[in-house]
């Protein structure tokens, strides 16, 4: 299996701040990645796939970059809603694994 | 609008067999995968397996053995059963829809909570 690891895993910020979440994959993926975000009792909400492409409804100050082993989820100005936490997954092999999670919390 | 509803029982004891089914209402279900998913209290996600319409199944290697994935196309649901369950199967399971073969997920439903206790 593919490993994926997230850093940090937990992340204290203000709002408007700009927070940057890392996920690096043991293997080269390409650009077969994507970011949710998840807040309590809720299923995982979809921010972004193919490492960089936005989806419909997401906020534009979601962006996510990289490709092969190293990636990136930004956040450009902390909002009070943004409080959750991150999940990278890859699938650039039929095995699906997800990161362990980024959690982001209020400083 | 896509909607995934899913049921199923919430308690087992150790030994017995899991069963949860998915319900997709909207969308296409011919044209997508459809994934199972877990996440134990307060820790991540684990991917469990995917169906396709057809009944092309793919499981992650460490729960094969446990893990039946079966699908119902005359009333849209696809269902999860798992045997032998422990205390290391409770965990919220959650049904995904793939927009392909081992991709990501854009559709989910609610959860459950199983939780495997004597």
């Amino acid at each position: 299996d593919i490993q994926m690891t997230q850093s940090p895993s937990t992340l204290s910020a203000s709002v408007g701040d700009r927070v940057t979440i890392t996920c690096r994959a043991s293997q080269s993926i390409s650009s077969w990645l994507a970011w949710y975000q998840q807040k309590p009792g809720k299923a995982p909400n979809l921010l972004i796939n193919k490492a960089s492409s936005l989806e419909s409804g997401v906020p534009s100050r979601f962006s996510g970059s990289g490709s092969g082993t190293e990636f990136t989820l930004t956040i450009s100005g902390l909002q009070p809603d943004d409080f959750a936490t991150y999940y990278c997954q890859q699938y650039k092999s039929y095995s699906i694994t997800f990161g362990g999670g980024t959690k982001v919390e209020i400083k | 609008q896509v909607q995934i509803q899913q049921w199923g029982a919430g308690l087992l004891k150790p030994s017995e067999t899991l069963s949860l089914t998915c319900a997709v209402y909207g969308g296409s279900f011919s044209g997508n995968y459809w994934s199972w998913i877990r996440q134990p209290p307060g820790k991540g996600l684990e991917w469990i397996g995917e169906i396709n319409h057809s009944g092309s199944i793919n499981y992650n290697p460490s729960l094969k053995s446990r893990a039946t994935i079966s699908v119902d196309t005359s009333k849209n649901q696809f269902s999860l059963k798992m045997s032998s369950v422990t205390a290391a199967d409770t965990a919220v399971y959650y049904c995904a829809r793939g927009v392909n073969r081992g991709s990501y997920y854009n559709y989910w439903g609610q959860g459950i909570l199983v939780t495997v206790s004597s």
